[in-house]
């Protein structure tokens, strides 16, 4: 089984419309991120957690709120979608360590807002 | 702040040939540097790191890389490309705090047969 999974794997939505993806990871880590990437710019960082009770902004998160649910288990929520949230995004993990910066991903979400 | 820079956005290989991907980057000290792969459909997979020692890193599939110093880059290379490998390519370093990652823009690559 994938360590860490997203669904749904693709949505299509239109403006307007709330949306929820979700993200569980069953590697233990504390550390949880939302990425969200678009061709010729990478991935942007969303929202990250450090653990249960901390939720931060990432460099893009206008229009994005998340919920820790629990340590495995990280949501992204689309309040009101515009078709320029169209992308695919990603959720990873990395270990609760100073000196790791390894992040593990899932497949990914692929979501078309119209 | 730190950055990284990928300044091919798509290339094309022939199978069996060798493979080069150029990666820059902005860090005000010895950075820790990393590529990864997104293969089509899935998520990103770490290919490789380099965080001290031995500049030239080894990684999976057959890739590896090379810290320059002198040059902020950080190469990935690959003697003989496999039609496996289209995929796209990102660089990444980490950020100013929090253990966290900043991506480059990413290079897709295709492999003609």
């Amino acid at each position: 089984d994938a360590d860490v999974t997203q669904t749904p794997r693709n949505r299509i939505t239109k403006t307007g419309k709330r949306i929820m993806l979700e993200c569980s990871q069953t590697k233990g880590h504390d550390r949880m991120y939302w990425y969200r990437q678009d061709p010729g710019l990478g991935l942007r960082l969303i929202y990250y957690s450090f653990d249960v009770k901390d939720i931060n902004k990432g460099e893009i998160s206008d229009g994005y709120s998340v919920s820790r649910q629990a340590q495995a288990k990280f949501s992204l929520s689309l309040e009101s979608a515009i078709p320029n949230q169209t992308a695919l995004y990603f959720c990873a993990t990395s270990e609760n360590r100073g000196s790791s910066y390894e992040q593990y991903f899932g497949p990914g979400t692929r979501l078309t807002v119209t | 702040a730190q950055s990284v820079t990928q300044p091919d956005i798509h290339i094309t290989v022939s199978e069996g040939a060798s493979l080069e991907l150029r990666c820059n980057y902005s860090y005000g000290a010895t950075p820790y540097l990393f590529w990864y792969v997104q293969s089509p459909g899935q998520g990103l997979q770490l290919l490789l790191k380099y965080f001290s020692g031995d500049t030239l890193v080894q990684g999976i599939k057959g890739f590896e890389a090379e810290f320059k110093r002198s040059q902020s880059s950080f190469n990935l290379r690959k003697p003989s490309v496999h039609w496996s490998d289209a995929a796209e390519y990102f660089c990444a370093v980490p950020r100013d705090a929090g253990n966290m990652l900043t991506f480059g823009g990413g290079t897709r690559l295709m492999v003609k047969p």
